[in-house]
């Protein structure tokens, strides 16, 4: 159990493009759910914070207007790059609680995105 | 906000040798602590986890020490095998739910 997935694992896009990250809870209803960035030999760094039916919370430093997330369900939360730029590309993952435990977070597999 | 370090930032140890790994935080309200395993490219796994009203708690070759005064715990992987090779992250959630991430440790296990 507690199993959450992400699409599309990579993606390579094209400068000023925008790029959509979906992330789902399979088998349990997330209450909340988190999305990190995570640059090579770096650690995960939250980006922001996201709960069924409101507004993300993001983390000092992260641009909302550039990083849009949608949390319309309790399996589901999209990320968006708008206007992607070469410095954008990064490995992103999302993790979601609700599952068991608390404070337990479950992480998606990431999604590898490539910003040419 | 809650800041976490850890170190070191990489070790090499040889094989059936011990590993620790030290993290400390600075938010005293934080009260879960996890350890997460990253291979390269992939998901962090949990492989163990702390709360704040337990000092110690161990699974198999690996344990984790906490201790709240000093705001520091530790893992410890006894008998380490060339498996257990990859990068290792400390965290800390204060109340909030969040985690807040140490900045990593690369573990080598040589054969």
């Amino acid at each position: 159990g507690a199993v959450v997935s992400q699409h599309p694992s990579w993606v390579i896009c094209k400068s000023g493009t925008s790029v959509k990250i979906e992330c789902r809870s399979l088998d349990f209803q997330a209450t909340t759910m988190f999305w990190y960035r995570q640059f090579p030999k770096q650690s995960l760094m939250l980006m922001a914070t996201s709960n069924e039916g409101s507004k993300a919370t993001y983390e000092q430093g992260v641009e909302k207007d550039k990083f849009l997330i949608n949390h319309a369900s309790l399996t589901l939360s999209t990320l968006t790059v708008t206007s992607a730029h070469p410095e954008d590309s990064s490995f992103y993952i999302c993790s979601a609680t609700g599952g068991r435990g608390y404070n337990e977070q479950f992480f998606g597999p990431g999604t590898r995105l490539t910003v040419l | 906000g809650e800041n976490v370090e850890q170190h070191p930032s990489t070790l090499s140890v040889q094989e059936g040798d011990s590993a620790v790994i030290k993290c400390t935080y600075s938010d005293s309200a934080s009260n879960y602590f996890p350890w997460y395993k990253q291979e390269l490219g992939k998901r962090p796994q949990l492989i163990i986890d702390i709360r704040s009203n337990v000092g110690e708690k161990k699974d198999q070759r690996i344990a984790v020490t906490l201790n709240k005064t000093a705001k520091h715990f530790s893992l410890h992987i006894t008998e380490t095998q060339p498996e257990d090779s990859a990068v290792y992250f400390c965290a800390a959630s204060p109340n909030t739910d969040k985690l807040i991430f140490g900045t990593g440790t690369r573990l080598q296990v040589f054969p």
